[in-house]
Order: structure tokens, then sequence, then C-alpha cells
């Protein structure tokens, strides 16, 4: 049963442009999403999250859209630069739901390979 | 600051035979979870421990167990293994309150022969 999932595998891009990552999501108990980044050999690294009170959060160059009737994220990137070529996973927690007894509890979408070509 | 450290990177191991990871959360982190990365599955939560307990627990087998100490550190361990058990075994921690942010470790990649 996957309760979040990042349909597209991959995503291709030119430098410049903007890179439009989806993720939807089926519980509707979730109430705290994260997007992560993760490099090769790397750990994933915290870019942005949004709580279920807000539709979009901004942080630089990466914004952060929630549409809760449809159960629907996604991640805006403008401009793309190759050294966002890297997986981007989303992420959902009940956080806010629960308080912090299910914070650390994050599931996580299987995630899409973004390649931003010069 | 410090960061997650994983130990060790990387281990061979054979079927049946168990294993022991460790993590160091962030100083002043007092949650550390687990996860298993595995390319048909994806990322999956294992377990979270808060204050030395086991505070979330995901849909592992009885294998796989974890214990925290009282300085936050975390150790994961996994008896019997299998060849299924081969993965990337990430930690993370977190203040573990409401809102927080979970930072990852680089992860230990575990092969099972």
């Amino acid at each position: 049963d996957q309760q979040v999932k990042q349909n597209s595998p991959s995503l291709s891009v030119q430098e410049g442009r903007i890179s439009i990552l989806n993720c939807d999501y089926t519980n509707s108990m979730f109430d705290y999403f994260l997007w992560y980044k993760k490099y090769p050999a790397e750990g994933p690294t915290f870019l942005i999250s949004i709580s279920s009170i807000k539709d979009k959060n901004e942080d630089g160059r990466f914004t952060v859209f929630l549409n809760k009737s449809a159960k629907h994220l996604s991640l805006h990137i403008v401009p793309s630069q190759p050294g966002d070529s890297a997986v981007y996973f989303c992420a959902a927690s009940t956080a806010l739901l629960h308080g912090s007894g299910n914070t650390g509890k994050l599931i996580f979408g299987q995630g899409t390979t973004l390649q931003v070509k010069p | 600051k410090a960061g997650v450290t994983q130990t060790p990177r990387y281990l061979i191991k054979t079927r049946g035979q168990q294993v022991t990871l460790s993590c160091s959360p962030i100083s002043g982190h007092r949650s550390v979870s687990w996860y298993q990365q595995t390319p048909g599955q994806g990322l999956q939560f294992l377990f979270e421990y808060f204050s030395e307990t086991q505070r979330n627990k995901g849909n592992f087998p009885g294998r796989f167990s974890g214990r925290q100490f009282s300085n936050s550190r975390s150790e994961m361990n996994v008896s019997t293994l299998e060849l299924g058990d081969s993965a990337l075994y990430l930690c993370a921690s977190s203040k573990g309150v409401a809102k927080n942010i979970q930072y990852f470790g680089a992860g230990t990649r575990l092969s099972v022969l």
C-alpha cells in the first residue's frame, strides 16, 4: 500500500528552466510534508517543508505547493541548475495531528530522478 | 555542528549472520529514526527511538530491532540475515517535536551474500 506516490521516475529539464516534481498521497491524515534531495553515496538532504494549514511555501529557488483536496503536492525549482541533478523524495507524516508522537515516522515516495542539462 | 554519523559505511555479511549498525545523532537531538532503502521498495521506515524508548515502528519482522542509549546514540540490529536484507540503511535524527526536520546520515550499505 503506497501511501505516497511519485509517479514520474525521472525528469529532464534544461538549465535555467523550471523543474516541477509531483507527489500524490492517499492518507488524508497526513498533515506535514517534506521534500528531500539525495545524491549518490549520500543521505537525503532536507530541502523544504509545508504543513497542511498552508498551500504554498517558498525558500529561494524552491517552492512547494499543496493541494489538499486533490491530495497532491509539487516542488518547483526555478531556475534549475546542473547542480540540482539528484533524486528528489517527497515525504509525509501525521506530525501535527498526533503532536510530537509521530514526527519521527516519515512515509516516503519512490523518488524522482531529476537531470538538469547545461 | 557535526552531522549524523553512521558506522560502518559498508558491510558484507553472509546469510544467517547478524549485524549491528550504529548511528550518532546531531548534538541535542533526542529522536533517531531508521529507514531501509532498496531499489524496489524505496525508503521504508523501520522504527524511531526517542529518549531511549521506541516510539514508532514500521512493518518489518522481529529480526530487525534497535535501541537507543542515554546519549541518544542508536544501534540497529538485524539477526538471521537474509539475501533480501541487502540495502542501504539510513538513520535520521531530529529534535523529536512537531513539525521538526529529520537530518540523515550517509547510510550503511549492507550486502548479504
